[in-house]
């Protein structure tokens, strides 16, 4: 079955140092990846998507995040934290087929908090 | 306009209540989420319409109605709910209903609580 799994509940970095967030999936075909950020109380807003092509991708707000098959994952990165960057942040994988095609499984998330 | 937007933004009920969400987007999108997210949890889907039509619904309780009354609008009515029931819920659109790849908007949700 498939599932995404964020191995880190909450992660604090100091503002300015790099930030790297871990998202493992389970998928039987090649997924729709993607990494949503939402801030208390508020919606979730898509920082970038990956189905095929350059296994890197750049996002909004300075994120990237890398696609390995090899190990199932997409990482999410930023070299630089801003103290803005504090917030709750999901990985996803879209379901392409069957009769919830068009449906996200998220992961449970990654609490962001940065310190000054 | 990106938005998606929900009204109200916060909202208490008895479990006799009957009250309604509502969601609005002016993008032309044709396809339209419900998401149910509890404290410290990631949304869950509850139901989508596409083109109008209610194409998925993940087996909630029938205490939640959803309603598309046109391709810009979408409700929630709720009734009898339970103290269980006390979340967000978020509003989601998309330009369709797409094989997996769509970026889906958020509107901030409806903080409910149910006592």
């Amino acid at each position: 079955a498939q599932s995404v799994t964020q191995p880190d509940i909450h992660i604090t970095v100091s503002e300015g140092a790099s930030l790297e967030l871990r998202c493992n999936y389970s998928y039987g075909a090649t997924p729709y990846l993607f990494w949503y950020v939402q801030s208390p109380g508020q919606g979730l807003q898509l920082l970038l998507k990956y189905f095929s092509g350059d296994t890197l991708v750049q996002g909004i707000k300075g994120f990237e995040a890398e696609f390995k098959r090899s190990q199932s994952s997409f990482n999410l990165r930023k070299p630089s934290v801003h103290w803005s960057d504090a917030a709750e942040y999901f990985c996803a994988v879209g379901l392409n087929y069957g009769g919830s095609q068009g449906n996200l499984i998220f992961g449970k998330g990654t609490k962001l908090s940065v310190k000054p | 306009d990106t938005e998606v937007t929900q009204t109200p933004k916060h909202l208490v009920m008895g479990m006799t209540n009957k009250k309604s969400l509502k969601c609005e987007q002016h993008m032309g999108h044709r396809a339209m989420y419900w998401y149910k997210q509890k404290a410290k949890k990631p949304p869950e889907l509850m139901f989508v319409y596409s083109y109008e039509k209610l194409s998925i619904n993940e087996s909630v309780p029938s205490r939640f109605s959803p309603e598309c009354p046109n391709s810009s609008l979408l409700n929630l009515h709720l009734h009898a709910l339970q103290p269980e029931d006390s979340a967000l819920y978020l509003c989601a659109s998309s330009q369709v209903r797409g094989r997996g790849g769509e970026k889906l908007f958020f509107g901030s949700g409806t903080q409910l609580s149910v006592l």
